[in-house]
């Protein structure tokens, strides 16, 4: 059983559709974090938010918006999207920012098919 | 800036047969280093990290990974393969400063195990 806990684990919507991603983590960790997977590229970071401080936005388009209303939850609001942003999207958090005591644990992922 | 190269998309092993997967990074110092397994339909757990001291880092599930500075290598070894071990497999590289947010992966190998 993961302790990170994203849902729904799949979802089909249309391009003017306003859809929601929810991450909730059990573990009592500080940072929670968006990342976008696709295939054959690197795992990108949208996302970071350290003790529900927005932190980090890599340059992500604005028809996605993140919302972290406590440390345990991480929401990715979704509206008018696009084909290209089909993907596996991984919620993932650590007790801190700091790499070297603090693995990421991620959870197993919503794929998200943008028709 | 820093980068990581896996420079096998795809590798296929017999059950039992050892195995390497190889990770090549580009960064100016001693980075934070990191294998991740992705079991199909899962995130990313993390199998071991390197940051100083031994160069021979022993991780979970029997894997190991040796970081080799003149060679700017951190390849991923496990002497004998179980079909468990079927999954991707991602190396990441980061800065010793700079948290998550620095972190970079790679694309990924994805292993196969014949019976």
């Amino acid at each position: 059983e993961t302790g990170v806990t994203q849902t729904p684990r799949h979802l089909v919507m249309g391009m003017t559709n306003k859809k929601s991603l929810k991450c909730e983590q059990h573990l009592g960790h500080n940072a929670m974090y968006w990342y976008k997977q696709s295939a054959k590229k690197p795992l990108e970071l949208m996302f970071v938010y350290n003790f529900k401080e927005q932190t980090e936005n890599n340059s992500v388009p604005s028809r996605f918006s993140p919302e972290c209303p406590n440390s345990s939850h991480l929401f990715l609001h979704l509206h008018t999207l696009q084909p290209e942003d089909s993907a596996l999207y991984l919620c993932a958090s650590s007790q801190d920012w700091d790499p070297v005591n603090s693995p990421l644990h991620f959870g197993n992922g919503t794929r998200l098919t943008v028709t | 800036a820093q980068s990581v190269t896996q420079p096998d998309i795809h590798i296929t092993v017999s059950e039992g047969a050892s195995l390497e997967l190889r990770c090549n990074y580009s960064y100016g110092a001693t980075p934070y280093l990191f294998w991740y397994v992705q079991s199909p339909g899962q995130g990313l757990q993390l199998l071991l990290k390197y940051f100083s001291g031994d160069t021979l880092v022993q991780g979970i599930k029997g894997f190991e990974a040796e970081f080799k500075r003149s060679q700017s290598s951190f390849n991923l070894r496990k002497p004998s393969v179980h079909w468990s071990d079927a999954a991707e497999y991602f190396c990441a590289v980061g800065p010793p400063s700079g948290g998550y947010q620095k972190v970079t992966f790679g694309t990924g190998t994805k292993l196969q195990v014949i019976p």
